[in-house]
């Protein structure tokens, strides 16, 4: 079966730190890959995706950056994080479909606090 | 923008009661899912109906599509305290697109 992993659960950063949070599949090969970010309450806000390795598209212009360096493997980063970065990241990947992204499983989520 | 919402944004029920929860969206679709997701936790995937399709079951869950006023509704039936979450609704743009929209959520209270 397939599992997604974040870690890790919670950070405390200060402002102008560095960030890179993790986020690897297992069970499955070629995954469509996704960062979320969710605020307090809020929606989803799709920040990257990812189809294949080396290949990401950015949704929104941001601090943040996202790499791809394996099939399973996506990590976000930033180099000097904002307090406006604070938030609920969320990974999640779905299968590679003809017809569109299908269903998405999400990783536990990465509470982000900058300070 | 696609973004769907949800309507109504917070709702609290008695244990045993139906809840309802719609969302719109803007632009055609080929198909919406609704995902659910308990406090700090990730989301869960619930049911993907088609644009082909009217009305969607499983368990105590159903949806409804109606695609001529770009709506879905999502019913949870006998509703029990552990159905309290958050619930979403997504909507793909196009074939091949990779991407979900999702919705701003209703927040579900259930008491027991």
């Amino acid at each position: 079966s397939q599992t997604i992993h974040q870690w890790p659960a919670t950070l405390v950063q200060p402002v102008g730190s560095p960030l890179s949070l993790e986020c690897t599949v297992e069970g499955t090969s070629n995954p469509n890959l996704y960062w979320y970010r969710q605020a307090a309450g809020r929606g989803l806000q799709l920040l990257f995706y990812s189809v294949g390795i080396g290949q990401i598209s950015s949704e929104v212009p941001q601090n943040l950056s996202a790499s791809r360096p394996q099939d399973r493997q996506f990590i976000l980063s930033s180099k000097k994080l904002l307090l406006s970065d604070s938030g609920f990241y969320l990974c999640a990947w779905s299968p590679r479909l003809a017809g569109g992204p299908g269903t998405q499983y999400f990783g536990p989520g990465t509470r982000l606090l900058v300070l | 923008s696609q973004q769907g919402e949800e309507d109504p944004q917070a709702l609290s029920i008695q244990e045993g009661e139906n809840a309802t929860m719609n969302c719109s969206y803007k632009t055609s679709i080929n198909n919406l899912q609704w995902y659910r997701q308990n406090s700090g936790r990730g989301l869960v995937h619930l049911i993907l109906i088609r644009s082909n399709e009217r009305e969607k079951p499983s368990g105590r869950l159903r949806v409804t599509l109606d695609t001529s006023k770009k709506s879905s509704s999502l019913l949870i039936t006998a509703s029990r305290a552990a159905d309290t979450a958050s619930y979403f609704c997504a909507t793909d743009v196009s074939p091949g697109a990779n991407n979900l929209f999702f919705g701003t959520g209703t927040r579900l209270t259930v008491i027991p």
